[in-house]
């Protein structure tokens, strides 16, 4: 057990569904992180969000929408996606201090999704 | 931008032999190094973390060591099992928010 966990495992929606991805983390820390994990790519950060506010959106397309509630839970909201879209989404939680994220990263299982 | 390369992209083995991985990163100002462990389809096990300041962790049959230097880590499997066949990935934490993660070795363990 890891501590982090995701709902749902799997998810297929088509590209006019809107669907939620949700994660939470028993570990007591303060920074929560969304990757996602492309066939062939190194895992590529998301969204960041440290005491529940987001410091950090990687260029990500607005189709995908975060959402930090408290400390413990972290969503990240999918609508209108593309087949491109297709990957492993993986949830991370860490603590943090105010310049630096250095401390280690805990991983849940993942959601594996598939746009078609 | 912080480059990660990992070799050799796969790896096959028959059990029992030691053998190591190889992690380069191109920018040395890091704050930790994470080897992490991949089953296929799942999510990541934490393995080792380095911090800067350290040359070595070890953990059970795993070592990892870290010249910051010459930007390399390496991990060493000793006596591999089946059970160790997984993809192994390697990241680095710089001054931003992000672990900069390699594409992984494939590993895997023949019996």
């Amino acid at each position: 057990e890891t501590g982090v966990t995701q709902t749902p495992r799997h998810l297929v929606m088509g590209m006019t569904n809107k669907k939620s991805l949700k994660c939470e983390q028993h570990l007591g820390h303060n920074a929560m992180y969304w990757y996602k994990q492309s066939a062939k790519k190194p895992l590529e950060l998301m969204f960041v969000y440290n005491f529940k506010e987001q410091t950090e959106n990687n260029s990500v397309p607005s189709r995908f929408s975060p959402e930090c509630p408290n400390s413990s839970h972290l969503f990240l909201h999918l609508h209108t996606l593309q087949p491109e879209d297709s990957a492993l989404y993986l949830c991370a939680s860490s603590q943090a201090d105010d310049r630096t994220y250095s401390y280690e990263q805990y991983f849940g299982p993942g959601t594996r999704l598939t746009v078609t | 931008k912080q480059e990660v390369t990992q070799i050799p992209a796969a790896l096959s083995v028959p059990e029992g032999e030691n053998l190591v991985l190889n992690c380069s990163f191109t920018d040395s100002a890091i704050y930790n190094l994470q080897w992490f462990r991949q089953d296929p389809g799942k999510g990541l096990t934490s393995l080792l973390l380095i911090q800067s300041s350290q040359r070595e962790q070890t953990s059970g049959r795993l070592n990892a060591s870290l010249d910051k230097s010459s930007g390399r880590s390496t991990l060493y499997i000793a006596a591999s099992q089946p059970g160790d066949s997984a993809t192994y990935l390697c990241a680095v934490a710089g001054s931003g928010y992000a672990l900069n993660f390699g594409k992984g070795t494939s590993l895997l363990v023949t019996p």
